[in-house]
């Protein structure tokens, strides 16, 4: 069964410091990646997606993610972060194309001003 | 510009009550979806459908029924509410199929039951 995994429940860094939020999935072929963002208090807002090609995505806010075949892995990425970053963060697979998502449960970033 | 629009936004039920939730969205996206978000297991899938009167079965669909009355519209149906279903939900619609879009979320609607 597809899965996905954020191994790290809480982040916290510095304003000005470079973030790295981990993501991990289990499908044996190609995926479809997905990360989203969630404030407090709001819906989720779409920052980037994979569907083919170049391995480094790049999205909204100044994120950028990187999908690495070799570990399954599809880390979300940003430099340098800002107090206004502060938010909970979701990775999500598709499997079917039918934009499906199977979400991890989400890494909340705490960025210190 | 699209959007994705959900009510009530809040709900309080009691136990074995019936909750109808809904959800429009004005995108023209084909496919439309019903999430659950609890602490600790991010968003969940319970139903989808592809175009009006079609549904599909998603990952934690006991308990909800749902139905795809037109392109626009899709509700979810809670006919005995149990305490277990006490969640945020989300609605969400995309143009699955073309690549162009990612889903679309909705504001959420909390729903307690008592």
């Amino acid at each position: 069964a597809q899965s996905v995994d954020q191994p790290d429940a809480h982040v916290t860094l510095y304003e000005g410091a470079s973030l790295e939020l981990r993501c991990s999935y289990s499908y044996s072929a190609a995926p479809y990646l997905f990360w989203y963002v969630q404030y407090p208090g709001q819906s989720l807002q779409f920052l980037l997606k994979y569907i083919t090609g170049d391995a480094v995505v790049k999205g909204t806010k100044g994120f950028e993610a990187e999908f690495r075949k070799s570990n399954s892995s599809f880390n979300l990425k940003k430099s340098p972060a800002h107090w206004s970053d502060s938010a909970k963060y979701f990775c999500a697979l598709d499997s079917s194309g039918s934009w499906q998502l199977i979400f991890g449960s989400g890494t909340q970033l705490t960025v210190m001003p | 510009e699209a959007a994705v629009t959900q009510s009530p936004r809040n709900k309080v039920t009691v136990t074995g009550g019936n909750v109808t939730l809904s959800c429009r969205q004005t995108n023209s996206h084909n496919y439309m979806y019903w999430y659950r978000q609890d602490t600790g297991h991010g968003l969940r899938l319970i139903h989808y459908s592809y175009g009006a009167g079609n549904l599909q079965i998603g990952d934690v669909p006991d308990g909800y029924k749902a139905t795809r009355t037109t392109q626009e519209d899709f509700f979810l149906l809670l006919e005995l509410a149990s305490p277990s279903q006490t969640s945020l939900y989300f609605c969400a619609s995309s143009d699955a199929g073309t690549y162009n879009q990612a889903p679309l979320f909705g504001e959420g609607t909390r729903l307690s039951v008592l």
